[in-house]
């Protein structure tokens, strides 16, 4: 069964500084694996997605996530943070095959120092 | 172009009432999911659908119950509700292949009381 876990809860960055979210998924094997933010009050938006290929993925509002197999991670990054990337984020791993079952982890919320 | 709509945003229940969450999409999309969101969890699936007429069970469906008589609509409907169903429920759509990305609404807060 696939599953995902977000080691870090809460996380507090000040504004301009880097940012790195970690995930660690299991899954049998190659998964799908997403990563979505969650604003307050809102629903989630899908920031960046990894399904084969260039193991350096781009998404929007200048983050990135790579993949790594040999560790079951795919970490999420932002070279420098604004005070809008105040969020909950979540990563998420999808079977290869058949409907879209995405497992969640718990999720990761950021809070920016001004 | 509204996405995922779902409605109410808000709602308080007593115990043993029941109600329906309400899920529309407007992208044409096959794959309909409801999810509920518990503080401090991720999401978990309760329901899916590939499609008009076919649903099928998730990770916790149970008290639950889900029709999807359109492509557009996917109905969630809580029988009797129960304190461990307060939770806030998400409704998503994607296109009909697993690496298509999921479409959220923003969600119904629910309390049973």
């Amino acid at each position: 069964a696939q599953s995902v876990t977000q080691p870090d809860i809460h996380i507090t960055v000040s504004e301009g500084a880097s940012l790195e979210l970690r995930c660690n998924y299991s899954y049998g094997a190659t998964p799908y694996l997403f990563w979505y933010v969650q604003s307050p009050g809102q629903g989630l938006q899908l920031l960046l997605k990894y399904f084969s290929g260039d193991t350096l993925v781009q998404g929007i509002k200048g983050f990135e996530a790579e993949f790594k197999r040999s560790q079951s991670s795919f970490n999420l990054r932002k070279p420098s943070v604004h005070w809008s990337d105040a969020a909950e984020y979540f990563c998420a791993v999808g079977a290869v095959q058949g409907a879209q079952k995405l497992v969640f982890g718990q999720g990761t919320r950021l809070t920016i120092n001004p | 172009n509204a996405g995922v709509t779902q409605t109410p945003k808000f709602r308080i229940l007593k115990i043993g009432q029941s109600m329906t969450l309400q899920c529309t999409q407007d992208m044409n999309h096959n794959y309909m999911y409801w999810y509920r969101q518990d503080p401090g969890m991720g999401l978990k699936l309760i329901y899916y659908s590939v499609g008009a007429g076919i649903t099928d069970k998730g990770e916790v469906p149970n008290g639950y119950n889900v029709s999807r008589s359109t492509t557009e609509d996917f109905p969630l409907r809580l029988e009797l509700a129960a304190p461990s169903q307060t939770s806030v429920y998400f409704c998503a759509s994607s296109k009909g292949s697993s690496n298509q990305p999921q479409h959220f609404g923003d969600g119904t807060r629910l309390s049973i009381l």
